[in-house]
């Protein structure tokens, strides 16, 4: 079973910052959190991932909570490009992705 | 992307007959995966290889063998295709090693099975 738990969907306006949340809270200190997301019928593509830090990187910023039982995805200025299924997961090194069913995120013009 | 091809992308076949999908990848990267999508249940691990020869079972691998005789070649073979098949097969490989690696995922195979 997929141990985060996110929304199912969630709409944003064009232009502004899409903020994603995940709820993680069985995690244990070597997991590392990261996020993918699926455009549809293309394979996920990998967003970027944290330990414990805040992290940014070109396409989004990953600001985890100081006790990591939550995380919060944002992409700064969403556009319609950015609509697609966004998957949470929790890994330690080369342990599989166990992908839950993620946010459907729809970015309205 | 990786240097991850799938072939072939679409594939219809007749439940009964055989089905081999090729995964390859260009850089040499160590672990390789098979997954399945079908709507309502997300992505679910087949198979996965952490080397030549060496692979192991993820929580689908029923009615589905895996090969890794060279580095560079994943495949996955369905030795008698049942319509439960049908779905959408994507492969992956993991960037490096160590306790942490994002994974890069292929285009996709779409496999039919009447």
């Amino acid at each position: 079973d997929a141990k985060t738990t996110q929304p199912p969907s969630m709409d944003c306006a064009e232009g502004r910052a899409a903020n994603l949340p995940c709820n993680h809270s069985t995690i244990s200190g070597n997991e590392y959190v990261y996020w993918y997301r699926q455009i549809h019928s293309q394979g996920p593509q990998y967003i970027i991932h944290g330990l414990k830090n805040n992290e940014t990187n070109e396409m989004a910023s990953l600001i985890i909570t100081e006790d990591r039982k939550s995380s919060t995805l944002i992409l700064p200025h969403a556009t319609l490009r950015d609509t697609a299924v966004y998957y949470c997961i929790v890994r330690v090194g080369d342990d599989k992705i166990i992908f839950g069913k993620g946010t459907r995120l729809h970015i309205l013009p | 992307d990786a240097g991850i091809t799938q072939s072939p992308r679409h594939k219809v076949t007749e439940t009964g007959t055989p089905v081999t999908l090729r995964c390859h990848q260009t850089e040499n990267h160590r672990y390789m995966y098979w997954y399945r999508q079908d709507p309502g249940h997300g992505l679910r691990l087949i198979h996965y290889s952490y080397g030549v020869k060496d692979t192991d079972k993820g929580e689908v691998s029923d009615g589905y063998s895996v090969s890794r005789s060279k580095t560079e070649d994943f495949l996955l073979t369905l030795e008698s295709a049942t319509s439960s098949q049908t779905s959408v097969y994507f492969c992956a490989i993991s960037l490096g090693s160590g306790p942490y690696n994002e994974q890069f995922f292929g285009p996709g195979t779409r496999l039919t099975v009447l």
